[in-house]
């Protein structure tokens, strides 16, 4: 079956710019995570959704990130006003979810994104 | 706050030679383990977990890992190193009864001599 999609793979912006990142989860996966992977910091979480709830945004560095799920599937995090320290690849991963803190999280291949 | 230390941010065996990829984790409570690897350009895969069933895990590729509570480990071990085992491995920790978010150490870089 289909695993965690995201796109587009690389991006290239300018500073200023905002920008929008998709992932689209695995069927079925009720739980979705963003992440962050960087030189400097490593891997940083981000924003969790599960389901229907109110999403967990504590990982969100500043007001500039946002995401929203829509209909339970498809996630897209936006990037307003980029910064080269945003610069970084932004990974997705799906679960089962529930309150299996322990369900393996799948990972897509993330889009590398490049702030000029 | 729980926290992962990988020692060693890169390490470099010969074929057929021992792995060992150290993990300590810090919590007050035994949390649930996990080793990922990143192969280039790709996303992480689940090499094990531990979730307080057996201390020893098994994994995928012949890696395994054993917890032990008293020195807060999880140290990730493969007897026989192949080339294709070059990539960078993870550990992380999520808390029981938590939304599952990941907190992932700072990785370790397996390199592979033929």
């Amino acid at each position: 079956g289909a695993g965690v999609s995201q796109s587009p793979s690389n991006k290239v912006t300018e500073k200023g710019k905002d920008v929008e990142l998709r992932c689209d989860p695995i069927s079925g996966h009720t739980a979705l995570y963003w992440y962050r992977q960087s030189l400097g910091q490593g891997l940083e979480f981000l924003i969790y959704f599960q389901g229907n709830s109110a999403p967990d945004k504590s990982g969100l560095p500043s007001d500039r990130f946002s995401a929203e799920r829509t209909g339970g599937s498809v996630s897209t995090l936006t990037i307003q006003r980029t910064q080269q320290e945003d610069s970084a690849v932004y990974l997705c991963a799906s679960s089962l979810g529930g309150t299996g803190a322990y369900n393996e999280q799948f990972f897509g291949p993330g889009t590398r994104l490049t702030v000029l | 706050a729980q926290s992962v230390t990988q020692l060693g941010s890169h390490v470099s065996v010969s074929e057929g030679a021992l792995v060992l990829l150290r993990c300590n984790y810090s919590s007050s409570v035994p949390p649930y383990l996990f080793w990922y690897v990143q192969y280039p350009n790709q996303g992480l895969q689940l090499l094990l977990k531990y979730t307080s069933a057996a201390t020893l895990v098994k994994g995928i590729n012949g890696f395994e890992a054993e917890f032990k509570k008293s020195e807060t480990s999880f140290h990730l071990t493969k007897p026989s190193a192949h080339m294709s085992d070059a990539a960078e491995y993870f550990c992380a920790v999520t808390s029981r009864g938590s939304q599952g978010n990941l907190i992932f150490g700072k990785g370790t870089k397996l390199s592979v001599k033929p």
